[in-house]
């Protein structure tokens, strides 16, 4: 049981470029989520997807869009990277509801130079 | 901003000691979540406490609830040196958007 996979692990990118940040689970969940890691900030909400078909904005949006593939896939694309998008990035699924626990993927360090 | 704010920011202590880690949050909730960050890897939920709920415990891990306080503690007893990580509190809050709002973390450090 794989759990949510994350690809690419590492990337480095020149400012400008774009890539898309992929995510899979295999655990049925309706609900994904990405997240954004840097250092003494916590995790900080960038989209998310409630169920398939569904997308919304989360705390930090700007710069990102999103696309939810079918039920197991939820992507992140950066459209025209900057610097301020070095971070660490997490994916996220949980079934869909209250009172229920996310299942994180392993991240992707991204550094834009 | 965070919803969350975790108190202490770092934490050292020697091998069987107890850790207390401290969360403070803003807004109502629908249940307070902690979870575990291994370095350079993803997070692993520990335990949920639900807002009508006040403390649960775990395995070594117990967690309190103060809904008129907006604050929730983690307790993790005679801590091991495998405990070093660092710890989220994590909240679902009662209106609007279900995506869980993470604290900044407590990173503990366990001495052998």
């Amino acid at each position: 049981n794989a759990g949510v996979t994350q690809t690419p692990k590492f990337q480095v990118l020149k400012t400008g470029q774009s890539m898309t940040l992929q995510c899979a689970q295999d655990m049925n969940h309706n609900s994904m989520y990405w997240y954004r890691q840097d250092p003494g900030m916590g995790l900080r909400l960038i989209y998310y997807s409630a169920s398939e078909g569904t997308t919304d904005k989360g705390e930090v949006p700007n710069g990102y869009n999103v696309s939810r593939l079918n039920k197991r896939e939820f992507s992140l694309r950066l459209e025209s990277a900057a610097p301020s998008q070095t971070s660490v990035y997490f994916c996220a699924s949980s079934e869909q509801g209250i009172d229920t626990e996310a299942f994180f993927g392993q991240g992707t360090r991204l550094t834009v130079v | 901003s965070q919803q969350g704010e975790e108190d202490p920011q770092a934490l050292s202590i020697q091998e069987g000691e107890n850790a207390t880690m401290n969360c403070s949050y803003k807004t109502s909730i629908n249940n307070l979540q902690w979870y575990r960050q291994n370095s350079g890897r993803g997070l692993v939920h520990l335990i949920l406490i639900r807002s009508n709920e006040r403390e649960k415990h775990s395995g070594r891990l117990r967690v309190t609830l103060d809904t008129s306080k907006k604050s929730s503690s983690l307790l993790i007893t005679a801590s091991r040196a495998a405990d070093t990580a660092s710890y989220f509190c994590a909240t679902e809050t009662d209106t609007g958007r279900r995506a869980l709002t993470f604290g900044s973390g407590t990173r503990l450090q366990v001495q052998p």
